[in-house]
C-alpha cells in the first residue's frame, strides 16, 4: 500500500520569501502525485500533479514540484510567497491500477509580514 | 457548471441521531468519493463510485454509514447512530476515470460538510 510523509506540521515563512514544503512517498512504482491547497473550512484545490515526463511540473498561482525518484520525493516550491498562500497544504499519491488517493497529514504555511 | 455541491455545509447532532449528506458532483464525472478529514489529519478515503455502482468501500466506512448513488449522478452518505468519534469534515470529490480523463485526471473537490456529535 502507498503512503505519504509530510513531515512539517507548521512552516512560518515571510512574505516575499521562497517557500518549499516537503513530502515523501511510499510505493513501489512510479505512483501519480497531487499537491491540494485547503483554506480555513473549505474543500481542497488542486495545485498541480505528475504523472509521467518531465519531472518539473508547473501548477496554479505560481507553484511548482520537483518529482525526485530516486529520492521518493515530490516537494512544493514557490519562489515568492504572498499572504494569500497562508493555508494548510496536502500532498497525494495515487497508484496504477487504484482509484482512491492516499493524503498526507497536512503542512501548515503561516505568511509573516 | 458550478463544481461539486455538499450540502449541508454544518450539521450538529446529538450522539444517537441519524444523518444523512448530499453531493452533486460535476455533471460529466462518471466518478464520484467520499472522504473524511478529522482535525490535524488529511483526507482519509471511505468510498468510491463509479456510475452508480460502488466500487470500493474502506475499513473506515462501518456498518453504521452507508453510501448511495441511486442514478449515476448525486449520492448521499448517511451515518446511523451517530458518535462523537463521527465528527469531522466529510469531503466529496467528482472525477472522470483515468481512461477518460487521461492526463486531465484528478479529483475536483466540495467544500464539504462539517459534522459535529455533541
Amino acid at each position: 500500500a502507498q503512503s505519504v510523509t509530510q513531515p512539517d506540521i507548521h512552516i512560518t515563512v515571510s512574505e516575499g520569501a521562497s517557500l518549499e514544503l516537503r513530502c515523501n512517498y511510499s510505493y513501489g512504482a512510479t505512483p501519480y502525485l497531487f499537491w491540494y491547497v485547503q483554506s480555513p473550512g473549505q474543500g481542497l484545490q488542486l495545485l498541480l500533479k505528475y504523472f509521467s515526463g518531465d519531472t518539473l511540473v508547473q501548477g496554479i498561482k505560481g507553484f511548482e514540484a520537483e518529482f525526485k525518484r530516486s529520492q521518493s520525493s515530490f516537494n512544493l516550491r514557490k519562489p515568492s510567497v504572498h499572504w494569500s498562500d497562508a493555508a494548510e497544504y496536502f500532498c497525494a499519491v495515487g497508484a496504477i491500477g487504484y482509484s482512491t488517493l492516499t493524503f498526507g497529514k497536512g503542512t501548515m504555511l503561516l505568511v509573516s509580514p | 457548471d458550478t463544481g461539486v455541491s455538499q450540502d449541508p455545509r454544518h450539521k450538529i447532532t446529538k450522539r444517537g441521531q441519524n444523518v444523512t449528506f448530499r453531493c452533486d458532483p460535476i455533471s460529466e464525472h462518471n466518478r464520484l468519493y467520499w472522504y473524511r478529514q478529522t482535525l490535524g489529519q488529511g483526507p482519509e478515503f471511505l468510498t468510491y463510485f463509479q456510475n452508480e455502482a460502488q466500487l470500493e468501500k474502506s475499513r473506515l466506512l462501518s456498518d453504521r454509514f452507508s453510501a448511495e448513488r441511486p442514478k449515476g449522478s448525486f449520492s448521499t452518505l448517511e451515518i446511523q447512530r451517530t458518535e462523537q468519534g463521527d465528527s469531522a469534515m466529510y469531503l466529496c470529490a467528482s472525477s472522470l476515470d483515468r481512461n477518460r480523463a487521461g492526463f486531465n485526471y484528478g479529483y475536483t473537490f466540495g467544500s464539504g460538510t462539517r459534522l459535529t456529535v455533541v
